[in-house]
């Protein structure tokens, strides 16, 4: 069965970095793209972007740009989420959500989302 | 980027009632939109996709209408496990959106 497993809850300091990582399984990871989605703390869902897991370009959400990197790992099908200089407004939980498209101009969506991991940036 | 606007932000109603939540864009995206349902502490789930499509293993109380700019989720009857908020999200552009959510709760 699909599964999106991503990793264990973070607590970073003000100006540091974090890697939340995502491994799939139960399917082609090349054969469909990988979201990012944010929800702050009593919040509503917000899209980062997208990478493509066929030729790892990333596509970032406006607010999403500068510090939000998007990479892969093909061999052990997992993608990663950098975050750099974190602000306390970071605070958040992150989503990785496997994106099914209808195929060339058709419908896209989430259909399979990891557990969420809380990234909380404290002093 | 294009607008999404939900409404209601929240409602409560009883078992059995039929609840509508509206989903209203800022430009016309077809039918390039999905709903999904988030329970508390949990990852979000695909109910609907291109707008009245019913996602495998959802039960058929729920069902999607609409296109253009403006589009409907619609529980049949509300059960006491529906409890969770609902987002919108459209797909038309290459830069998704979510709308604001709307929490549904039972009276």
């Amino acid at each position: 069965q699909v599964q999106l497993v991503q990793s264990g809850s973070e607590l970073r300091k003000p100006g540091a970095s974090v890697e939340v990582s995502c491994k799939a399984s139960g399917y082609s990871f090349n054969n469909f793209a990988l979201n990012w989605v944010r929800q702050a703390p009593g919040q509503g869902l917000e899209w980062m972007g997208w990478i493509n897991t066929k030729t790892g370009n990333p596509t970032y959400a406006q607010g999403f740009t500068g510090r939000f990197v998007f990479s892969l790992d093909t061999s052990v099908s997992t993608a990663y989420l950098q975050i750099s200089s974190l602000k306390p407004e970071d605070s958040a939980v992150y989503f990785c959500a496997r994106g099914f498209s209808e195929g060339s101009g058709g419908n896209c969506n989430a259909d399979y989302w990891g557990q969420g991991t809380l990234v909380t940036v404290s002093s | 980027d294009i607008q999404m606007t939900q409404s209601p932000s929240s409602l409560s109603a009883s078992v059995g009632d039929r609840v509508t939540i509206t989903c209203r864009t800022g430009q016309s995206i077809s039918r390039f939109l999905n709903w999904y349902q988030q329970k508390p502490g949990k990852a979000p789930k695909l109910l609907i996709y291109a707008a009245s499509s019913l996602q495998s293993g959802v039960p058929s109380r729920f069902s999607g209408s609409g296109s253009g700019t403006e589009f409907a989720l619609t529980i049949s009857s509300l059960q006491p496990e529906d409890i969770a908020t609902y987002y919108c999200q459209q797909n038309y552009s290459a830069l998704w959106t979510f709308g604001q959510g709307t929490k549904v709760e039972v009276k």
